[in-house]
């Protein structure tokens, strides 16, 4: 079966610019999450969606960060505008049971400048 | 209550030792424990999971030790091989009121040496 896909896979933007990641997880999985992973750490969970509602999204800076599922499938996080403090790799995963069993996809690494 | 502590945050190894990392957690309502793999420019994998009923659980090199009582778990690498150099995430899971969480620890970095 294919893996999670995320786009792109690097990204660099100028502090205050806007920026889109997209994700489509692998077919069938009901739930779908976005991290955020600063180097030389774990993954941070932004947002979990079952199907395309959302069931935890309490760490996601709302004033800045913004996510969306439509129809259940693929899912976009954008970043608006971008602080310095942004850098990091962000993660897709999806999981069609339990969230311990996770697949992930390879990551977008941003770079804000 | 929430966290998973992780130990070391990185660990050096010689070519067919045992590499042993350690991961400690509070909430007694985590009821998987998973590890992942995390190979650089890639996403993490799952390596091996147990439930807090079993005390070990053991695939191929990788086996999982868990002690319920003190809230321990910890990832034993037998016959370390250069291509286990990774880093690695302990995590615990639970599924509270369908609403099912997954914390991670914050990683070790594994280098073994050829």
């Amino acid at each position: 079966e294919a893996g999670v896909a995320q786009s792109p896979r690097y990204k660099i933007i100028e502090k205050r610019q806007s920026v889109a990641f997209w994700c489509n997880p692998i077919s069938g999985h009901a739930t779908l999450y976005w991290y955020q992973q600063i180097l030389g750490q774990g993954p941070k969970l932004l947002i979990q969606f079952q199907n395309n509602g959302v069931v935890d999204d309490s760490q996601l800076p709302k004033d800045r960060f913004s996510a969306e599922r439509l129809k259940g499938v693929d899912s976009t996080l954008k970043i608006q505008p971008a602080k310095l403090e942004d850098s990091a790799v962000y993660l897709c995963a999806s999981s069609s049971l339990r969230a311990y069993e996770q697949y992930f996809g390879p990551g977008t690494r941003l770079t804000v400048t | 209550q929430q966290q998973v502590k992780q130990s070391p945050q990185s660990l050096i190894v010689q070519k067919g030792g045992i590499s042993i990392i350690n991961c400690a957690y509070e909430n007694t309502a985590f009821d998987y424990f998973p590890w992942y793999q995390q190979f650089p420019g890639k996403g993490p994998a799952l390596l091996i999971a147990i439930r807090p009923d079993v005390s070990e659980k053991k695939e191929g090199r990788f086996t999982i030790s868990f002690n319920k009582s003190a809230k321990q778990f910890s990832l034993h690498i037998m016959d370390s091989q250069p291509g286990d150099s990774a880093t690695y995430f302990c995590a615990a899971s639970m599924d509270v009121n369908r609403d099912d969480k997954i914390i991670f620890g914050k990683g070790t970095r594994l280098h073994i040496l050829p």
